[in-house]
């Protein structure tokens, strides 16, 4: 079985471009979850779709949305880029029911130069 | 909120055994615990739910006192391929994970 697959893998932009990352879940798995990880750090939560509804929301600002298409793959947008954003992205899969565990992709490294 | 790990790093020989800790100040409905090597995602070892319960995978096991609002992780007999940043992420309200800074684990020959 496939598992969580992210495109791209590694990504060089400038400040002020836009980026898109993308994200296809685990077959079967209706929920996408976002995570920003910078080094040394842990996982801070972006967003979470489930079934094409953005269910939660972390501590992020307007620049950062994403969607969730009806195949239930994902796409994280980041507008105006900061040199803070760059980080590992990451893409959690999961059934969408509570306490059901999170698979993690492999992750887009973003650059911001 | 944040759970908060300890310790922070710590360096094993192989065979030797470690608990790591993590803690909240919110109340938890479950606890997940991940291993990161470097370079890679992070990848589930097991997820604890309210009710205390114990869980085990292979030689890791871990605990959760919902009272305490702590989990711990415990590593018996420690490999080589044990090494990596352990991460715990815990639920509140809600279905985001809220992960600890981590716990670096060395284990050496």
């Amino acid at each position: 079985d496939a598992g969580v697959t992210q495109s791209p893998t590694h990504l060089i932009k400038t400040r002020g471009q836009h980026v898109t990352l993308r994200c296809s879940p685990i077959s079967g798995h209706k929920s996408v979850s976002w995570y920003q990880q910078v080094l040394g750090q842990g996982p801070q939560f972006i967003f979470q779709y489930y079934e094409k509804e953005e269910r939660g929301r972390g501590n992020f600002p307007d620049r950062f949305s994403a969607r969730q298409f009806p195949n239930y793959s994902s796409e994280l947008n980041v507008n105006a880029l900061l040199l803070g954003d760059s980080a590992l992205y990451l893409c959690a899969s999961s059934s969408g029911l509570s306490y059901n565990e999170q698979f993690f992709g492999p992750g887009t490294r973003l650059t911001v130069l | 909120q944040q759970p908060v790990q300890s310790p922070q790093a710590v360096i094993l020989r192989e065979g030797e055994d470690a608990v790591i800790n993590c803690s909240s100040s919110k109340a938890l409905y479950s606890v997940h615990w991940y291993r990161q090597k470097h370079g890679e995602a992070p990848v589930f070892l097991m997820i604890l739910l309210k009710g205390g319960e114990q869980k085990g995978h292979d030689k890791i096991s871990a605990s959760f006192n919902e009272k305490k609002q702590q989990s711990s992780l415990y590593l018996t007999a420690s490999q080589l391929s044990y090494s990596g940043t352990y991460f715990c992420g815990t639920e509140g309200s809600g279905y985001a994970l809220n992960f600890g800074k981590g716990t670096s684990l060395l284990v050496t020959p």
